[in-house]
């Protein structure tokens, strides 16, 4: 069975930083495009970020564009999001997902999330 | 940018069926897909590419999308079907979810 596994999250103070990390296993994870999702409490989803198989192609909301960096490790099977300046407003539980098709956002696996706290 | 519009709840007698709507401008032009999320868990894909159910989903489920607005119907609704339903498209670039739906059986 896919197993998406985050981790890396915690308290951290406004205008810090903070590197999430995702581990994939059971499935080629070099063959699919990726995402990093967020949940803040008590709310919606929210798509952060986008990256190909081969890190060629990148994308990001605007909401988190020019702090958070999408970036992926295919020898290790592991996807990256790091996170700099961080708000408040940060505050979410974050999920990295699969996507089953290319540029489709079809997410048919999702890893169980971490909690990340901006908070002084 | 577009928007997907959901209303924020939906409630459902045991046994009937359940519609969540997600509306958007000419959204029947475009791939919608729909996720379950219960309290503490995290999203479950339940329909993709409108009508598709993935392997493992209920006969239950089923989708469709035309005009302004995705509908995600739940059949013969059972308690394990109370959740929050999330329905999401690819614009361009983005990723676009809707706002989220609670269904609650009754």
């Amino acid at each position: 069975q896919v197993q998406l596994v985050e981790s890396g999250g915690g308290l951290v103070r406004p205008g810090g930083s903070l590197r999430l990390s995702c581990a994939a296993s059971r499935f080629t994870f070099s063959d699919y495009y990726m995402s990093w999702i967020r949940q803040a409490p008590g709310k919606g989803l929210e798509w952060l970020s986008y990256i190909s198989s081969s890190a060629s192609m990148i994308y990001y909301a605007d909401s988190v564009k020019g702090r958070f960096t999408i970036s992926r490790d295919n020898a290790k099977n592991s996807l990256y999001l790091q996170m700099d300046s961080l708000r408040a407003e940060d505050t979410a539980v974050y999920f990295c997902a699969r996507d089953a098709v290319p540029f489709a956002g079809t997410y048919d696996y999702w890893g169980q999330g971490t909690l990340v706290t901006v908070s002084s | 940018s577009y928007d997907l519009t959901q209303p924020r709840s939906v409630s459902v007698a045991l046994g009937q069926t359940a519609t969540i709507t997600c509306g958007g401008n000419n959204i029947g032009s475009i791939n919608v897909h729909w996720y379950q999320q219960r309290p503490g868990q995290a999203p479950v894909l339940v329909m993709y590419r409108d009508s598709i159910r993935p392997s493992g989903i209920p006969e239950r489920f089923s989708g469709s999308n035309s005009g302004n607005t995705a509908t995600l119907t739940i059949s013969r609704a059972q308690g394990g079907d109370e959740a929050d339903y999330f329905c999401q498209v690819w614009d361009s670039t983005t990723v676009l979810f809707g706002g989220g739906t609670k269904l609650t059986v009754l």
